[in-house]
């Protein structure tokens, strides 16, 4: 069946740096493309939307310079953390919705660490 | 406005006993998705189970059994005969198709322990 994957999985940086996390549809094309963020002991928040072609649409409170989205092509998506501080440090997942069928599936998250 | 809730904030059980994790939703699309995810204590999502609104059939996959009830709006996962590893936490999550274009909105999570 469909497949979404994340990378990396795991990541840990130094503050000050910025990170990238990937998500990739694998054997579908999206053109609508989801950002989540877990914070300690919650449940997940939608961060942005990511549109193929066109500027991300963050929700209220997410911050753009900081979570920068691109979504280049109809199977890959990115989440930049620019600049990560220690406050950063969550749980990112993606999803993915397919273009053809509607269909909605997840990837299976990163968690990234800034020390 | 959709929404997610998992009324049970923890659940604690003993090991060998079934457990059923209730999720109630609220959306006004005809169109949408269900899951359920488990969160071990080592912190990933781990995918359990997808369903469309227009597939009601219970599913059962080992263990686990699903109840998809429309007409209360419920979602309900058991796991029969528990055992330790299955102690996490436990997300159900709705995702519009028409109205919000899949966006997707979690319960809080149910936190599930399974004693020896």
């Amino acid at each position: 069946g469909a497949v979404v994957s994340q990378h990396p999985s795991r990541v840990i940086c130094k503050s000050g740096t910025s990170v990238k996390i990937e998500c990739r549809s694998l054997d579908f094309q999206a053109t609508t493309m989801f950002w989540y963020r877990q914070f300690p002991k919650k449940s997940l928040m939608l961060m942005a939307t990511s549109n193929e072609g066109s500027k991300a649409t963050y929700e209220q409170g997410v911050e753009k310079d900081k979570f920068l989205i691109n979504h280049a092509s109809l199977t890959l998506s990115t989440l930049t953390v620019t600049s990560a501080h220690p406050e950063d440090s969550s749980f990112y997942i993606c999803s993915a919705r397919g273009t053809r069928t509607g269909e909605l599936f997840f990837g299976e998250g990163s968690r990234l660490t800034v020390l | 406005a959709q929404k997610v809730t998992q009324a049970q904030t923890e659940i604690s059980v003993v090991e060998k006993e079934d457990v059923t994790l209730d999720c109630v939703y609220e959306t006004r699309d005809t169109t949408y998705y269900l899951f359920w995810y488990k969160q071990p204590p080592s912190g990933e999502l781990v995918f359990l189970i997808r369903r469309n609104s227009f597939d009601e059939q219970n599913e059962i996959s080992g263990r686990y059994s699903w109840n998809f009830q429309k007409s209360t709006s419920s979602f309900n996962f058991t796991i029969t005969a528990s055992q330790v590893v299955d102690s996490a936490v436990y997300f159900c999550a709705l995702s519009e198709v028409a109205t919000n274009a899949g966006k997707s909105t979690f319960g809080d999570g149910t936190t599930l322990t399974v004693k020896p």
